[in-house]
């Protein structure tokens, strides 16, 4: 079954340290996005990608890079985390067809930083 | 930029009473529209698209599209208490999907 895999499940980070979260997909999708997700904001997108090798900023790319090796993979790096970078972050991956576009979310990374 | 809101916040009603959930967008022209379920600590489950004006139904789910207006709704039939969860409106512009920030459903038993 096709399905996005976001690595770790929960995570916890010291203040100026370096975080990279992983994510898989299996979709075949071009397309490949990370969101956060904090309390009165919804999920608010922070890269995506077109496909390997791209990456482009979304609405809140401050504080954040990211990788797409592959197909497949795209991570978020956190360079030097802060506190305020603590949240839930979901992968996705889609394709853009106007009408029948297709997204296929994973099941969130929780980090603190500490 | 999309801006995508929904109203109420939080809504408390009666298990199989009607649950009516609203959002307003601020552009008419995008692709498609898309309500998503979210249970307490988990991902996200989509429950019905639309694209075209008028209504779909997935199940107990039927979402109520009227571009002119910028608004979508979602109507849950017979809710129950595992129907408590925060809601989610998405619209989907080309590459892009904007969240609303959510309302959260509480069904009383």
């Amino acid at each position: 079954e096709a399905a996005v895999t976001q690595s770790p499940r929960n995570k916890v980070a010291v203040t100026g340290g370096k975080v990279t979260l992983s994510c898989n997909q299996t979709n075949n999708h071009n397309n490949m996005y990370w969101y956060r997700q904090d309390t009165g904001h919804g999920l608010r997108l922070i890269h995506y990608s077109y496909g390997a090798g791209s990456t482009e900023k979304g609405d809140i790319p401050d504080g954040y890079k990211a990788s797409r090796p592959s197909q497949e993979n795209f991570s978020l790096i956190l360079e030097l985390a802060t506190p305020s970078q603590t949240s839930v972050y979901f992968c996705a991956s889609g394709e853009t067809r106007g009408a029948n576009s297709d997204y296929t979310f994973g099941s969130g990374t929780r980090l603190l930083v500490i | 930029q999309q801006k995508v809101q929904q109203s109420p916040e939080s809504l408390t009603v009666s298990e199989g009473a009607m649950a009516s959930l609203n959002c307003t967008f601020s552009d008419g022209t995008s692709d498609n529209f898309r309500w998503y379920r979210q249970h307490s600590g988990k991902g996200l489950e989509m429950l019905v698209s639309i694209f075209s004006d008028g209504e779909k139904e997935e199940g107990r789910f039927t979402a109520h599209l009227n571009r002119a207006s910028l608004h979508v709704s979602l109507h849950i039939r017979e809710p129950q208490p595992s129907d408590s969860a925060v809601y989610l409106c998405a619209v989907n512009m080309g590459y892009k999907l904007t969240f609303g920030t959510g309302t959260s459903l509480l069904v009383d038993p």
